[in-house]
């Protein structure tokens, strides 16, 4: 079993500037990837960012990157030149062979103008 | 092309009756999961097939719940003399994974089921 905790419930931004969103984990698995995925308000899910665990390399998608610590089972994301329509819950997720997403409980991120 | 769809986006219900909710993946999509999310929490696993079978229905909470995908696309998930617990929104995604794990989930955007 994995779980999946997110420590910031709301983090706020200002426009233009730099925040980062917490995740920390644990799996029994030595295989496994990690999500970023933001929820807007209407509703629907959408990929921001994936990272292997096998890749020492951190994942980059334009503003959008991770640092990922493997020994303390820490994947955050870091947003960059933060925009209005990044607003949204954000939810980090580690999925293993066995299939399923295991999801933590999100963090909404306000981004102020 | 088409994404994950839903449907009903929004169901009422009173406590004691039968739902059906319908998922149609993204087509050639084999994976497709079933999620429950209530009001400021993440995604709560309930199963996920793998073609036709269910591969985990670990996360189904008990056998009020049911569900099915016959022919390997369209899933229904049916909840029996629901409850007003039931109440969250349930999410279907689908994904091109064959098991390993790598591919990102595409989810629908929910259905919001309320038992009154």
């Amino acid at each position: 079993a994995q779980t999946v905790t997110q420590s910031q419930p709301e983090m706020s931004v200002q426009e233009a500037e730099t925040v980062t969103l917490s995740c920390t984990y644990d799996t029994s698995e030595s295989d496994y990837y990690l999500f970023w995925y933001k929820q807007p308000p209407s509703r629907q899910m959408i990929l921001v960012i994936r990272q292997e665990a096998y890749k020492q390399q951190n994942a980059t998608e334009n503003r959008f990157s991770v640092n990922f610590q493997k020994a303390a089972k820490s994947f955050s994301l870091k947003i960059s030149d933060s925009q209005l329509g990044d607003a949204a819950m954000y939810f980090c997720a580690v999925n293993t062979n066995a299939g399923k997403s295991t999801f933590g409980d999100g963090t909404t991120l306000t981004v102020k103008p | 092309g088409a994404g994950v769809s839903q449907t009903p986006s929004n169901k009422v219900t009173e406590k004691g009756k039968y739902v059906e909710l319908r998922c149609d993946p993204i087509s050639g999509h084999t994976a497709l999961y079933w999620y429950r999310q209530s009001l400021g929490q993440g995604p709560e696993f309930l199963i996920y097939f793998q073609g036709t079978g269910a591969a985990d229905d670990s996360g189904l909470p008990n056998d009020r719940f049911f569900a099915v995908r016959p022919e390997g696309s369209v899933s229904t998930l049916k909840i029996q003399r629901t409850e007003r617990g039931d109440s969250a929104v349930y999410l279907c995604a689908s994904s091109s994974d064959t098991g390993g794990g790598r591919s990102p989930l595409h989810f629908g955007n929910g259905t919001r089921l309320t038992v009154t």
